[in-house]
């Protein structure tokens, strides 16, 4: 079936210092989609793509259709950046199959 | 803007109970998920409704109901609470047309069975 493999699974970052987490995917996906779970539990929207590169503050993302991967950027992370981190892939049809998330925590 | 509500926020079950959870909806959204949040793992499909009265088996149906009433409501079924089961459930929508259709997701229901 289709699969998404999310890399790394945890990750420690010191505040102002950056990194990025990876999304492989083993089918070609039409859109992938990224996600910060809140301290309530909601999962917040963070980019939507298609295709290319977004941009918002401090967070970028990629998406590669043909190479099957995405990529999120988080550059001179905060205290408050920390929390889980989902990519989902969105088949042809109407699934989406998500990662298995990335807890981020950062540290002063 | 729009807003996806799911009650009730916390549910607590015996087991074997049979228990629902509801999401509405007012992006005038036409398709609709429930998900499975286990904790450490991703979210797994449980049940997703293309359209009012449709429904659509996810990787994770057996074990559930869903119940698509209206356009704005999608409703899920516990058939039979599992001992000790811990969870959240997550109710997504997205609309429909274009490659450009992100979800959107309610804040969680969280189940607890003792």
């Amino acid at each position: 079936g289709d699969q998404v493999e999310q890399s790394p699974s945890a990750l420690s970052l010191h505040e102002g210092t950056g990194s990025a987490l990876r999304c492989n995917f083993t089918t070609t996906m039409r859109a992938v989609q990224w996600f910060r779970k809140n301290s309530r539990g909601s999962l917040i929207n963070l980019f939507y793509l298609a295709s290319g590169t977004k941009e918002n503050g401090r967070l970028k993302s990629a998406f590669d259709s043909k190479e099957r991967y995405s990529t999120l950027h988080i550059r001179d992370a905060q205290l408050e950046d920390s929390g889980t981190y989902f990519c989902a892939g969105r088949t042809g049809g109407y699934k989406v199959v998500f990662g298995s998330g990335t807890r981020l925590l950062v540290s002063p | 803007g729009g807003i996806i509500t799911q009650t009730p926020k916390f549910l607590i079950g015996q087991e074997g109970q049979k228990l629902t959870l509801k999401c509405q909806q007012n992006f005038n959204h036409d398709t609709m998920y429930w998900y499975r949040q286990d904790s450490g793992k991703g979210l797994r499909l449980i049940y997703y409704s293309i359209t009012e009265n449709d429904l659509q088996k996810g990787d994770l149906s057996e074990g559930y109901d869903a119940s698509r009433e209206k356009k704005s409501s999608f409703s899920l079924t516990v058939t039979s609470a599992q001992k000790n089961e811990m969870a959240v459930f997550l109710c997504a929508s997205r609309s429909v047309g274009g490659l450009d259709a992100e979800q959107f997701f309610g804040p969680g229901t969280r189940l607890t069975v003792l």
